[in-house]
């Protein structure tokens, strides 16, 4: 079966800009979540959601927001891109919140800001 | 801030050789996973240990769980090449955060 699907998978924008990320999870996964990997900070929790529903949010500003839609694919929104927001943004699936299951995540989608 | 801790940062071994690396957590815990990153790619589930578990394999996987030391290992044995990469702990803690430990860069040497 497909896998977790991640678009675009690389990504150069200018400071100021905004851009939207997306992410198909795994037929039939319903928790999406979404970290951001970078080499100074590692990966940060960035939100979860479970049937279009937010369950947690990381410690990030508002110009990070998020949404899932009924088919459980989901969206990430990076308002007024900063340098410091050029990172590996990775998304990842579960069947239901993580502590139960492990995660399958995708490729990533790597944002550069200049 | 992260909650666990991969211990050592960087390991490097011999192909065949076995490799344990540890982390370290700080709040209770519902269970504790691990994870493996190629270079730049999306992260790989590994074994995922509950809470009530003290030790579970799978295949040249072994981790142990300490809830009273809030630390748990992984041990890879007869390593290869190909399992070159880095590894990562992750909990789930206060307010059903999961948080990532700060990974392992096992090198291993053909």
């Amino acid at each position: 079966k497909a896998g977790v699907t991640q678009t675009p998978r690389y990504l150069i924008k200018t400071r100021g800009q905004q851009v939207t990320l997306s992410c198909s999870p795994i037929s039939g996964h319903r928790s999406v979540s979404w970290y951001q990997q970078t080499p100074g900070q590692g990966l940060q929790f960035l939100f979860e959601y479970f049937s279009e529903t937010q369950r947690n949010k990381g410690n990030f500003p508002g110009r990070f927001s998020g949404r899932q839609f009924s088919n459980s694919r989901s969206e990430m929104n990076v308002s007024t891109l900063e340098l410091g927001d050029s990172a590996l943004y990775l998304c990842a699936s579960s069947l239901a919140p993580f502590w139960d299951y492990g995660y399958t995540f995708g490729s990533g989608t790597r944002l550069t800001v200049v | 801030s992260q909650q666990g801790e991969e211990d050592p940062q960087a390991l490097s071994i011999q192909e065949g050789e076995n490799a344990t690396m540890n982390c370290s957590y700080k709040t209770s815990i519902n269970n504790l996973q691990w994870y493996r990153q190629n270079s730049g790619r999306g992260l790989v589930h590994l074994i995922l240990i509950r809470s009530n578990e003290r030790e579970k394999h799978s295949g040249r996987l072994r981790v142990t769980l300490d809830t009273s030391k809030k630390s748990s290992s992984l041990l890879i044995t007869a390593s290869r090449a190909a399992d070159t990469a880095s590894y990562f702990c992750a909990t789930v803690g206060g307010y059903q955060k999961v948080t990532f430990g700060t990974g392992t860069k096992l090198q291993v040497i053909p």
